[in-house]
């Protein structure tokens, strides 16, 4: 099965920019991936912040934004608040079957 | 509104199966799929599922295929996941979540805590 690679944890100061990053074992992540984003804390299901690579919902702050960034898909956090300490999640397409990535542990410190 | 309900926690045995239902509310059914995703303690989220709500089809993690069921009923809006011989490692909350096809994943289930224990 396909692995997906984030950054196991991440720490960044109030108000800072933070980007995560969503990478295949193999080869880059092109929209076909249909790349997506969730936010998920502690005892709570997740939320979905970002879908398509780069299209917010409704309810996405504006400070979160997605992108592909040299092959891979991309979460910025700008002016990061201490309410975004969680863990974020990336999902990408295979063609029927979804992976997820292994998510990244954001601290706010 | 949009909701999605999952049915509530259940505790198995090892080798036993366990049937989980989301049922969903304030939407047209058939216009959005619907994933089943679960998660262990302490560990990341997993992708199990999906159920094509328009035409029936589904499609499952490569490593569960041969022991997940997902299975509809149109006429309450409700999708199921059964899952079989539970081992110690399903252990798990389970997610259910609607896309709209394309990859626009947006509204999850509030999870159902699936424990496995002899």
């Amino acid at each position: 099965q396909t692995a997906v690679t984030q950054e196991p944890s991440l720490t960044v100061s109030p108000g800072g920019t933070v980007t995560l990053t969503c990478a295949p074992s193999t080869g880059a992540v092109t929209s076909a991936f249909l790349p997506n984003w969730f936010q998920k804390r502690p005892g709570q299901a997740p939320r979905a912040l970002i879908y398509t690579t780069s299209n917010k919902h409704s309810w996405t702050p504006a400070r979160f934004s997605g992108s592909l960034l040299g092959g891979k898909a991309a979460l910025t956090l700008s002016g990061v608040q201490p309410e975004d300490e969680a863990e974020y999640y990336c999902l990408l397409s295979y063609g029927g079957k979804w992976v997820f990535g292994g998510g990244t542990k954001l601290t706010v410190l | 509104q949009v909701q999605l309900v999952q049915s509530g926690a259940e505790v198995k045995r090892p080798g036993a199966s366990v049937k989980l239902s989301c049922k969903t509310s304030g939407y047209i059914f058939t216009s959005y799929y619907i994933h089943w995703v679960r998660q262990a303690p302490g560990q990341g989220l997993e992708w199990v599922g999906i159920m094509n709500t328009p035409g029936g089809n589904t499609n499952r993690a490569r490593n569960l295929e041969d022991r997940v069921t997902l299975t509809q009923d149109r006429s309450t809006s409700t999708v199921y996941m059964e899952l079989s011989s539970l081992r110690s490692g399903d252990t798990a909350i389970y997610f259910c979540i609607r896309e709209k096809h394309g990859g626009y994943f947006d509204y999850w289930g509030q999870g159902t805590l699936v424990t496995v224990s002899s």
